[in-house]
């Protein structure tokens, strides 16, 4: 059972690349979010799903897109980023108790 | 939206030494979770406590939601319980934000041997 996974662990990009931060659950949970957090910040939400075909904005959405086609992916996109978007990002999923979380990605965008 | 409060933001200790992290929230709450994030940056699951209590081994968990806080009590601390603590909350609004979790700043502990 791998819970949560996340890929890639590490990123360096150049400002106005794209990429694609991966999580994959395997916990059958409908509700994922993803997260971000930056030095004396906390974590705060992006963007989430309660179900395939069905995303919405968190807190900090700005430059980020996302979709959820199947109940066990959602990927979170970065379509030009840029330097404020360096930081380390957490992907969850939630059923109806506790959450679980990845291991995490650090993207740095210099 | 819900505030979340964490104190104390940092924590020092010596080896054996016991603590109790408090969280406090601004209002009713259907999920309170309290994680260890790891020197690795990993997020730990320690507890899922919207009320009562809990332990698991040398650390347990109290949540009075009435009242709107949670205290996690660490004892016998050990070098490895280093790291950050996070309490994290979802609000009882309903709907969609049944998943929504809210983070306090965290408690950043430090155990030296």
């Amino acid at each position: 059972n791998a819970g949560v996974t996340q890929t890639p662990k590490f990123q360096v990009l150049k400002t106005g690349q794209s990429m694609t931060l991966q999580c994959a659950q395997d916990m059958n949970h409908e509700y994922m979010s993803w997260y971000r957090q930056d030095p004396g910040m906390g974590l705060r939400l992006i963007h989430y799903s309660v179900g395939a075909g069905i995303t919405d904005q968190g807190e900090v959405p700005n430059g980020y897109n996302v979709s959820r086609s199947t109940t066990e992916d959602f990927p979170l996109r970065l379509l030009s980023a840029a330097p404020s978007q360096t930081s380390v990002y957490f992907c969850a999923s939630k059923g109806l108790t506790e959450a679980f979380f990845g291991q995490g990605t650090r993207l740095t965008v210099v | 939206g819900i505030q979340v409060e964490q104190s104390p933001p940092d924590l020092i200790l010596q080896e054996g030494a016991n603590s109790t992290l408090r969280c406090n929230f601004s209002d009713s709450v259907n999920n309170l979770q309290w994680f260890h994030q790891n020197p690795w940056g990993q997020l730990i699951n320690l507890f899922y406590i919207p009320s009562g209590t809990k332990q698991n081994g040398r650390l347990s968990a109290t949540t009075v939601a009435t009242e709107r806080y949670s205290l996690l009590y660490i004892s016998s601390s050990q070098t490895t319980d280093s790291g950050v603590y996070f309490c994290a909350v979802v609000s009882r609004a309903g709907g969609t934000s049944y998943g929504k979790l809210t983070f306090g700043q965290g408690t950043i502990l430090t155990v030296h041997p």
